[in-house]
């Protein structure tokens, strides 16, 4: 049974460039949401979606936006990349909003 | 909105000693849950807290859900070298967004 995937693991990206990220939910988790966790804080939230929809978002620009695919796939796009955009961007997938399971995470660099 | 705060921010302990973690919300919570992030790692769910009151035991670990269900600890005993990482607390906003504390961060010196 597979947990949560993220891909790519690392990226390291230039300022005014664009990123997607990747997570394949765990099996059976039809809600996806999405953290940025700056070094040394907590995760904080961005946006969660469910039935390819986005359900909640978080206190971030219009930049990050993100889609959910049928087989409850989920990307996380960000455009105009910042230098305070670097960040370890966590995926965590959850069965109808329960319990989160987190995937190891992209590390994002922008330079 | 919602605020979690956690303290301390960094916890130096001796290894063999106990310590205790702090967590506390600006709002009631209808849970509360603890993760552990290793460093280099992602948090990793421990456990969830729901009833007011509640006490609930890993092994060395105890947390334990305030009265009021706006606040949690996380007590651990005869600390090891295996408990370094950071520990977040976390907790249900409007929504079911999670909000996370800033965590503490544990070294432990042997």
């Amino acid at each position: 049974d597979a947990g949560v995937t993220q891909s790519p693991t690392h990226l390291i990206k230039t300022r005014g460039q664009q990123v997607t990220l990747r997570c394949s939910p765990k099996s059976g988790h039809d809600t996806v949401s999405w953290y940025q966790q700056a070094l040394g804080q907590g995760p904080q939230f961005i946006f969660q979606y469910y039935e390819e929809e986005e359900r909640q978002r978080g206190n971030f620009p219009d930049r990050f936006s993100g889609h959910q695919f049928p087989n409850y796939s989920s990307e996380l796009n960000v455009n105009a990349l910042w230098l305070g955009d670097s960040a370890l961007y966590l995926c965590a997938s959850s069965l109808a909003g329960g319990l989160r399971y987190f995937g190891s995470g992209t590390r994002l660099t922008v330079v | 909105g919602q605020q979690v705060m956690q303290i301390p921010q960094y916890q130096h302990v001796q290894e063999g000693e106990d310590f205790t973690t702090y967590c506390n919300s600006s709002t009631t919570l209808s849970n509360i849950q603890w993760y552990k992030q290793r460093p280099g790692g992602h948090p990793v769910f421990l456990i969830q807290l729901v009833k007011s009151g509640e006490v609930k035991k890993q092994k060395r670990l105890t947390f334990q859900f305030g009265e009021a269900k706006k606040n949690s600890s996380l007590h651990i005993t005869a600390t090891q070298t295996t408990d370094v990482g950071t520990y977040f607390c976390a907790g249900p906003a409007a929504g079911n967004k999670l909000t996370f504390g800033g965590g503490t961060r544990v070294l432990v010196k042997p």
